[in-house]
Formats: C-alpha cells, structure tokens, sequence
C-alpha cells in the first residue's frame, strides 16, 4: 500500500518559535495534501488542502499567516506553524491523495504531536 | 454541508462482547463515501472500510462488519467477539470523493475490558 510519513513525530518548541511538519509521499506523487488537526480527546478538523504548485485552501477560521503550507513537489507538503504558542498544541494529522485514471484514494501520515511551552 | 455524528463517545464492554458503534451522516450529494478509522493510542489512523454511496451491501471482515443504511444514513460498525486490542478510538468519515477531504464525527471511544 501507499506510505505517507511525517517528521517530526514529535516535536516540543518554546513559545514565540517556528516549527516545520514534513508529510511525504513515499512511494506515489501526490499533487494534493490535506492537513488535519486533532486536540486532545477531539476529532480530526480539516485545515488545509495542499495543491502542489499552488496556494494553499484553508477552512475557515484557520489562520493562513500562521499555519504556512508549501507544496513544493509531488512527494512533499510541509506545514509551518509560526510563533507558536500553547494553544497551537496539537496533533497535526496529514494526509496524501494518490490518483490515477478514475482512481483516487488518500493515505494518512502517522501525526506529529506538537507541544508549545 | 456535510456533518457525520458519532451519538456514542465512549463505550465499555467486557471482553468477547459484541459491540456496534453508531454513524450518521448528513449531505446533499448523490455520491459520497464513507470510511471508517481506527485511532489507537499511538495516534496513527489505521484504514478499516470505504463504503461508496452506490453500494449498500453490508460487509464483513473477520470480527467486523458494517451496516450501511442509506434510508437511515447511517453506516454502523460492529465488532463481533470484541477483545482487548480493539480498545482504540473510531471515526467514521465522509468524503465527497475517495481521494477528498474527509468530515470526521466525534468518534467513539471503545474500552474492552479483559
């Protein structure tokens, strides 16, 4: 099957800095990428679709100057949550489109916990 | 808008019980999908089902099977026999496509007691 990973798994900042989530497509070209937030005890939340070469679509009340996504190439989309703060710790979820002909199915990467100091 | 509930935020049973976790869903297309997920504790979302709206059959998979009821929309998940391993939170999910963004529920968490 289809592998989609993410790095870090986990990841603790200090308040104020900036930390980059990596969701790769291991083994098939993803031109779209959805990131998803989970807080504790809560289900999934959409925030983003990634389109590779394009601008991000983000769901509403998620802030686009803070959550940064880059979809540089088929096989990467990369979230950066800017001056994070305690409340931006989450498990961020992502996950990867794989498409062919008529076909398309997505695979889930295995989270990245954030905790923010 | 599409909505997915999960009535049921947790569930205990004892080990070897059957179990049915509850889904509903809610949207104004024709074709969707439905999926289930498993969350253990380790937070990695584990595929069990894609159903797709055009086929109601039910369908069963070892310990599990799933009910899909478009007259009702719901799409219910039954463990048969449950055991401690299945203890884990379950999402159901829908999707306009299978390779669209997905509308979680709640999720059920399920405690199987040894």
């Amino acid at each position: 099957g289809a592998v989609v990973s993410q790095h870090p798994s986990r990841v603790i900042c200090k308040s104020g800095t900036s930390v980059k989530i990596e969701c790769r497509s291991l083994d098939f070209q993803a031109t779209t990428m959805f990131w998803y937030r989970q807080f504790p005890k809560q289900s999934l939340m959409l925030m983003a679709t990634s389109n590779e070469g394009s601008k991000a679509t983000y769901e509403q009340g998620v802030e686009k100057d803070k959550f940064l996504i880059n979809h540089a190439s088929l096989t990467l989309s990369t979230l950066t949550v800017t001056s994070a703060h305690p409340e931006d710790s989450s498990f961020y979820i992502c996950s990867a489109r794989a498409e062919g002909g008529s076909y398309n199915e997505q695979f889930f990467g295995p989270g990245t916990r954030l905790t923010v100091l | 808008a599409q909505k997915v509930t999960q009535a049921q935020t947790e569930i205990s049973v004892v080990e070897k019980e059957d179990v049915t976790l509850d889904c509903v869903y809610e949207t104004r297309d024709t074709t969707y999908y439905l999926f289930w997920y498993k969350q253990p504790p380790s937070g990695e979302l584990v595929f069990l089902i894609r159903r797709n709206s055009f086929d109601e059959q039910n369908e069963i998979s070892g310990r599990y099977s799933w009910n899909f009821q478009k007259s009702t929309s719901s799409f219910n998940f039954t463990i048969t026999a449950s055991q401690v391993v299945d203890s884990a939170v379950y999402f159901c999910a829908l999707g306009r496509g299978a390779g669209n963004m997905l509308t979680f529920g709640g999720g059920t968490r399920l405690m199987v007691k040894p």
